[in-house]
């Protein structure tokens, strides 16, 4: 059964980067048909997609944070990355991996239980 | 980027009631449209996938149907563990915009 496990800075100073790690364990990040992607929801409000990449290394970013974000895939260690730089409070939110599977039209269908990452100096 | 509009933001119902979300797309997305369900301090769990498709595990009572660029949530008979905030989004274009959410309240 896949699970994802997201890690890392719980807490971030304005104007740095955030940095976060989602652990892929049960079935490979290299299985073709899937991509691997980060969406954030700030407190009480809904949910924002960040952008997704592919096993190849392909990867896809919302416009509104482009200039800002890297997403990447590591594939010795079966798990994607998420760094957002120059981050501001508007960052603040809790942070979700999740798969992507082409063949259901790009839904997402396992998450990672969500990590909460807060910008405050 | 597309605009997903949902509605309503919020809702009242009871159990055993039949409740209906509504999503528009502001362009024709064909059938790239998901459901998701959110319980508070959880992941979000997918319902549907391609506006109609029923994820496995996932009751009978939840189904999706689509009409243009109008697309539709349906519980025909409410549970209590169904009361939840629930979310479309679509996956036709980047960004994947999702809908601003319905909240699922018990009456």
């Amino acid at each position: 059964q896949l699970q994802l496990q997201e890690s890392g800075s719980g807490l971030v100073k304005p104007s740095q980067t955030l940095s976060l790690t989602c652990a892929v364990s049960g079935g490979s990040i290299s299985s073709g048909g899937y991509s691997w992607s980060w969406i954030r929801q700030p407190p009480g409000k809904g949910l924002e997609w960040i952008g997704n990449i592919y096993h190849s290394g392909s990867a896809y970013y919302n416009p509104s944070l482009q200039s800002r974000v890297t997403i990447s895939v590591d594939r010795s260690k079966n798990q994607f990355s998420l760094k957002l730089s120059s981050v501001t409070a508007a960052d603040t939110a809790v942070y979700y991996c999740a798969r992507t599977v082409v063949s259901y039209y790009y839904a997402m269908d396992v998450w990672g239980q969500g990590t909460t990452v807060t910008v405050s100096s | 980027d597309i605009q997903m509009t949902q509605s309503p933001s919020s809702l009242s119902a009871s159990v055993g009631d039949r409740v209906t979300i509504t999503c528009r797309a502001s362009q024709s997305i064909s059938s790239y449209l998901s459901w998701y369900q959110q319980k508070p301090g959880k992941a979000p769990k997918l319902l549907i996938y391609a506006a109609s498709s029923l994820q496995s595990g996932v009751p009978s009572r939840f189904s999706g149907s689509e009409s243009g660029t109008d697309f539709t949530l349906t519980i025909s008979s409410l549970q209590p563990e169904d009361f939840a905030t629930y979310y479309c989004q679509q996956s036709y274009s980047t960004p994947g915009t999702f809908g601003q959410g319905t909240k699922l309240e018990i009456k």
